[in-house]
């Protein structure tokens, strides 16, 4: 299966900076990426879909002037989180849906938490 | 909307004893579902994924069986070792003809020595 890569795995920033985490393939070229959030002792809510080339897709709820992604290329997709406030700290995890069954395969996550 | 429940949310036995965890799903016009385990501050690890043709699938001493019309999958897991104590996650796609994947709020396995 995809070989799933993140950076960094954690990050702590101070309230209204910026924090850029990726998302890399290893060895599938994704043309979709998925990235979740998962608030402590809960279960992972999808926030958003990457598309390599085109707009990313936001699920209801979610700010896509806050949270930033881009797909530049087949196996990179970066997520920033823009002025970040103490409600983002979360755990950040994305992705790769394998062809030809759709099975997913996930980075280590990144956890971020903002003073 | 797809709403995925899993039972029970905590299990702790002792080293050896065979369990079964489970999963419900509201909609069964899935296509395949997926069961990952999740260390403590970690990701997840593909475990199996069941597509909708099938019944079962095994890796190990892992069994998973899906039954689509009624909306269940078991995962069955043999002979348990302490080194199986971890968070088990079920997951189906989100929505028909999206690739996302919605999950269940998991079962916390803790395996005694």
């Amino acid at each position: 299966g995809a070989v799933v890569s993140q950076h960094p795995s954690w990050v702590i920033c101070k309230s209204g900076t910026s924090v850029k985490i990726e998302c890399r393939s290893l060895d599938f070229q994704a043309t979709t990426m998925f990235w979740y959030r998962q608030f402590p002792k809960q279960s992972l809510m999808l926030m958003a879909t990457s598309n390599e080339g085109s707009k990313a897709t936001y699920e209801q709820g979610v700010e896509k002037d806050k949270f930033l992604i881009n797909h530049a290329s087949l196996t990179l997709s970066t997520l920033t989180v823009t002025s970040a406030h103490p409600e983002d700290s979360s755990f950040y995890i994305c992705s790769v849906p394998d062809r030809p069954y759709n099975e997913q395969f996930f980075g280590p996550g990144t956890r971020l938490t903002v003073l | 909307k797809q709403e995925v429940t899993q039972i029970p949310a905590a299990l702790s036995v002792p080293e050896g004893e065979n369990l079964v965890l489970n999963c419900s799903f509201t909609d069964s016009a899935i296509y395949n579902l997926q069961w990952f385990r999740q260390d403590p501050g970690k990701g997840l690890t593909s475990l199996l994924l069941i597509q909708s043709s099938q019944r079962e699938q095994t890796s190990g001493r892992l069994n998973a069986s899906l039954d689509k019309s009624s909306g269940r999958s078991t995962l069955y897991i043999a002979a348990s070792q302490p080194g199986d104590s971890a968070t088990y996650l079920c997951a189906v796609p989100l929505d028909t003809g999206r690739r996302a994947l919605t999950f269940g709020s998991g079962t916390r396995l803790q395996v005694q020595p």
